[in-house]
């Protein structure tokens, strides 16, 4: 597509519900990014792929946290029993180069999920 | 570790005043790269420049100039005869050079209002 596009754009969910947030990258972008943004904050890593291999996963807070992208096009990152301390805006972005951020990340407009 | 400091959390102008935001950074690394972003009011993150370690001449792309200070561990970025539409949040972020290092280690950002 034209850019990286995020759904759900808003997301609130029951605490200890499951959520899934959905990024579809930009067409022939090799490399794919979650980052989650707190309010005051700058966004914070969470994992990265190269096609449909997850690099690192280093910034991944718990094991409830997971992703996947399994044709190395779009990808999903799935929370397991929500808390309220995962509320957040969750930001995907795509870049062209494997990795070496050549051209900077292209962001997605985010899913911001509200766990109440 | 990396870390990216944005000392200045808020900061205020009147239209065509210049104004420069701070970023001082950490890294272990020899090799990488610095970035700024812009996050308008409507919430997106914008990649504005990406600058290599090893290059240290400044930048300037119309009102934005850039002063990239290895001995300082320094990342600057300067507005020039500030207009409105300026008023953004601005982020710095900090990236490894290797191939497959793509997280980015962003600050907390700045945000800069500009004044009719």
């Amino acid at each position: 597509g034209a850019g990286v596009s995020q759904s759900p754009r808003y997301k609130v969910t029951k605490r200890g519900q499951d959520v899934a947030l959905r990024c579809d990258p930009i067409s022939g972008h090799v490399s794919l990014y979650w980052y989650r943004q707190a309010l005051g904050q700058g966004p914070e890593f969470l994992t990265y792929f190269n096609y449909e291999a997850q690099q690192d996963k280093s910034g991944l807070p718990n094991d409830r946290f997971s992703a996947e992208r399994p044709e190395g096009s779009i990808s999903t990152l799935t929370i397991q029993r929500t808390e309220q301390r995962d509320s957040a805006m969750y930001r995907c972005a795509s870049s062209l180069a494997k990795g070496a951020l050549d051209y900077g990340y292209t962001f997605g407009s985010g899913t911001r999920l509200t766990v109440v | 570790a990396q870390k990216v400091t944005q000392a200045q959390t808020e900061i205020s102008v009147v239209e065509k005043e210049d104004v420069t935001l701070d970023c001082v950074y950490e890294t272990r690394d020899t090799t990488y790269y610095l970035f700024w972003y812009k996050q308008p009011p409507s919430g997106e993150l914008v990649f504005l420049i990406r600058r290599n370690s090893f290059d240290e001449q400044n930048e300037i792309s119309g009102r934005y100039s850039w002063n990239f200070q290895k001995s300082t561990s320094s990342f600057n970025f300067t507005i020039t005869a500030s207009q409105v539409v300026d008023s953004a949040v601005y982020f710095c972020a900090l990236s490894r050079m290797e191939t497959n290092a793509g997280k980015s280690t962003f600050g907390d950002g700045t945000t800069l209002t500009v004044k009719p």
